[in-house]
């Protein structure tokens, strides 16, 4: 059964740091191309960003709204894929969904707060 | 950024009955391979989106037959032929064409 699970959410003050994770199974991780998605209370779903594969050097793109503060990695021996947030707003507040979207496959959603 | 707009913002079925749910994006979403890069999901409260619609008109799978997307360009249209109890939640268009990929505000549907 392919599945991801996303772990390391949690409450952070305005200016910190967090990191994600995102333990993949069931399929070919190393081939992926792994997106980021959040979703504030309430709210509609934004697109943060993805990395690629090895294949295409591991490229990253960013949200212009995270792009500068927050850092996709992958660790493909681990079949993990990692979100770091620095300097972290309030507005960065959501849950933070990783997710293969070729074949529909998200995290549970790990949910971060940014709040003094 | 590419805009996804849809409408209505709201929707409210009832079971039996048609329904349909319109997406335009501000550019064309047909790429230069031939295939246009619409999609559309369905939330549910307390769970991740699940695809529904895939390049504008194909079905997912699993996704019952009742539901069909068709558009092209920039206009685009989820319909569903006889609501169920099922489909309540929150619709959403997302544009693949390029990056920032962008969503639609969501639609929610309410029996």
């Amino acid at each position: 059964e392919m599945q991801l699970v996303e772990s390391g959410g949690g409450l952070v003050q305005p200016g910190g740091s967090l990191k994600l994770s995102c333990a993949a199974s069931g399929f070919t991780f190393s081939d992926s191309v792994m997106h980021w998605v959040r979703q504030a209370s309430g709210k509609g779903l934004e697109w943060v960003g993805r990395i690629r594969s090895k294949a295409d050097n591991y490229a990253t793109t960013y949200a212009a709204s995270v792009k500068g503060r927050f850092t996709f990695s992958r660790d493909d021996s681990k079949n993990t894929a990692y979100l770091q947030m620095n300097s972290l707003k309030t507005e960065d507040t959501a849950v933070y969904y990783c997710t293969r979207p070729d074949y529909d496959l998200w995290g549970q959603g790990a949910l971060v707060t940014v709040s003094s | 950024d590419i805009v996804m707009t849809q409408t209505p913002l709201s929707l409210s079925v009832t079971p039996g009955q048609p329904a349909s749910i319109s997406c335009k994006s501000s550019q064309s979403l047909l790429h230069s391979v031939g295939k246009t890069f619409l999609y559309w999901y369905l939330q549910k409260p307390g769970q991740p989106p699940r695809l529904l619609m895939y390049e504008v008109s194909n079905r997912f799978s699993g996704v019952p037959d009742r539901f069909s997307g068709s558009g092209s360009g920039t206009d685009f249209t989820l319909k569903i032929s006889r609501v169920e109890a099922e489909d309540v939640g929150i619709y959403y268009c997302m544009q693949a064409i390029q990056p920032p990929w962008t969503f639609g505000q969501g639609t929610k549907v309410e029996i």
